[in-house]
């Protein structure tokens, strides 16, 4: 059973950049085909999708927010992370990861997601 | 982009009875590999939304079967046969026939 849990500053000040971690239980983030994603909820409102790193390591990001996200992985300690610069209030959310075994399912497993305050 | 839009805002069912949910998209969600990227996602209240429905009409392992999908091109439809009390939340569509994107949500209550 393939478990992910979301790990990071729940404060964030403006400007500065929200770092964000996924730790990946049951399955090694490198195995074939699985796509990582991030996606946010902004409070009270609807669902963002982020980006998604590749099994493979190549990246893909919502064209929104591309100029200031970066995702990356670590299989040494099989999670993958999430960056976001220059951050405001509009960029507080709860922020979720989750995993895909194949594109048609690619938010089939979520974490319990973790809540990102922007604010001085 | 394409725009996903829900239909209803909000759907107040009685127990037993069937609700339906509306998503329409602002293009057509075929994909130049033939397949349409059309999902529903539910989110209960206070937690992560779980996927429910893939390519338009498949059940995500684990999904009860009076949940089914149906749609082409742009316009798909969610069902519930006969809600029951669990099955209050927030239902998304979402598109990944482009960068994903979601629908606004459908909150379903009981009445």
């Amino acid at each position: 059973q393939v478990q992910l849990q979301e790990s990071g500053p729940g404060l964030v000040k403006p400007s500065e950049t929200l770092s964000l971690t996924c730790t990946v239980s049951g399955a090694p983030i490198n195995s074939g085909g699985y796509y990582w994603s991030w996606i946010r909820q902004h409070p009270g409102k609807g669902l963002e999708w982020i980006g998604y790193i590749y099994y493979s390591g190549s990246t893909y990001y919502n064209p929104s927010l591309m100029s200031r996200v970066s995702i990356s992985a670590d299989t040494s300690k099989n999670q993958f992370s999430l960056k976001l610069t220059s951050v405001t209030a509009a960029d507080t959310a709860v922020y979720y990861c989750a995993r895909g075994s194949r594109w048609e399912v690619l938010l089939a497993y979520w974490g319990q997601g973790t809540l990102v305050t922007v604010s001085s | 982009d394409i725009v996903m839009t829900q239909t209803p805002l909000s759907s107040p069912v009685t127990l037993g009875q069937p609700a339906s949910i509306s998503c329409r998209s602002s293009q057509s969600l075929v994909h130049s590999d033939g397949n349409t990227y059309l999902s529903w996602l539910q989110q209960r209240p206070g937690q992560p939304p779980r996927l429910l429905i893939y390519k338009i009409s498949n059940r995500f392992s684990g999904v009860p079967d009076r949940f089914s999908g149906s749609g082409a091109e742009t316009d798909f439809t969610l069902k519930i046969s006969r809600v029951e009390a669990e099955d209050v939340g927030v239902y998304y569509c979402m598109q990944a026939t482009q960068f994903p994107h979601f629908g606004q949500g459908t909150k379903l209550e009981i009445k």
